[in-house]
């Protein structure tokens, strides 16, 4: 059975920082890209970053581009999110999805908020 | 800016048929596959077909995902309404490295 489980959330400053991981099992975890897509309280989903097999290429989406890094371990079946100079609009709940192409897995997510 | 852009909500009654739209703001549709995910509340979202038409393994035959280039916009499906299928539905698709989402579309069941 595929699972992906998040941890690292909670509550953090205006420009603090938080790194987020992703634990999965049931694939081969090297063999996939692999991706982080938030969601606001109340909001859309939006995509965040994603990262090759092999972390050869990574893409971010503007909003968070410089303040964000996505990274995978692939001997500990883990992905990452360091996530830097957070902002009040960083709050949501950040979900680990497996990328084949589209999302076709998805952990339950994590809240992350943004308040002082 | 390129976008997806989706009706707010959908409503009609169980057994019925219902399509939620997709319309891309810029380039064409047909350049880049189009994915729909279902979000029930409170839960992550799943997949309900990817690359324009597909079901993945385990998703009802009423679900069916299509293109129309004239209007340039992707459509998802559902036939014969069922209560469970109320939830939130998001399109995605690709531009220029970004993976972009649609604003989601609330769908009721009567």
């Amino acid at each position: 059975e595929v699972q992906l489980v998040e941890s690292g959330g909670g509550l953090v400053q205006p420009g603090g920082s938080l790194r987020l991981s992703c634990v999965v099992s049931g694939f081969t975890f090297s063999s996939f890209e692999m991706a982080w897509v938030r969601q606001a309280p109340g909001k859309g989903l939006e995509w965040v970053s994603d990262v090759s097999s092999s972390s050869s290429t990574t893409h971010y989406a503007d909003s968070v581009k410089g303040r964000f890094t996505i990274s995978r371990d692939n001997a500990k079946n883990s992905l990452y999110l360091q996530m830097n100079s957070l902002r009040a609009e960083d709050t949501a709940v950040y979900y680990c999805a497996r990328r084949w192409g589209h999302f076709d897995y998805w952990g339950q997510g994590i809240l992350v908020t943004v308040s002082s | 800016n390129f976008m997806l852009t989706q009706p707010h909500s959908v409503s009609e009654s169980p057994g019925k048929t219902v399509t939620i739209s997709c319309n891309c703001s810029s380039g064409s549709i047909a350049s880049n596959y189009v994915q729909w995910y279902q979000q029930r509340p409170g839960s992550a979202p799943t997949p309900v077909i990817y690359e324009d038409n597909k079901r993945p393994s385990g998703v009802p035959d009423r679900f069916s995902g299509s293109i129309d280039s004239s209007s340039n916009s992707a459509s998802l499906t559902i036939s014969r309404l069922r209560a469970e299928d109320e939830a939130d539905y998001y399109c995605q698709s690709y531009y220029s490295g970004n993976r972009v989402f649609g604003g989601g579309t609330k769908l009721t069941v009567l």
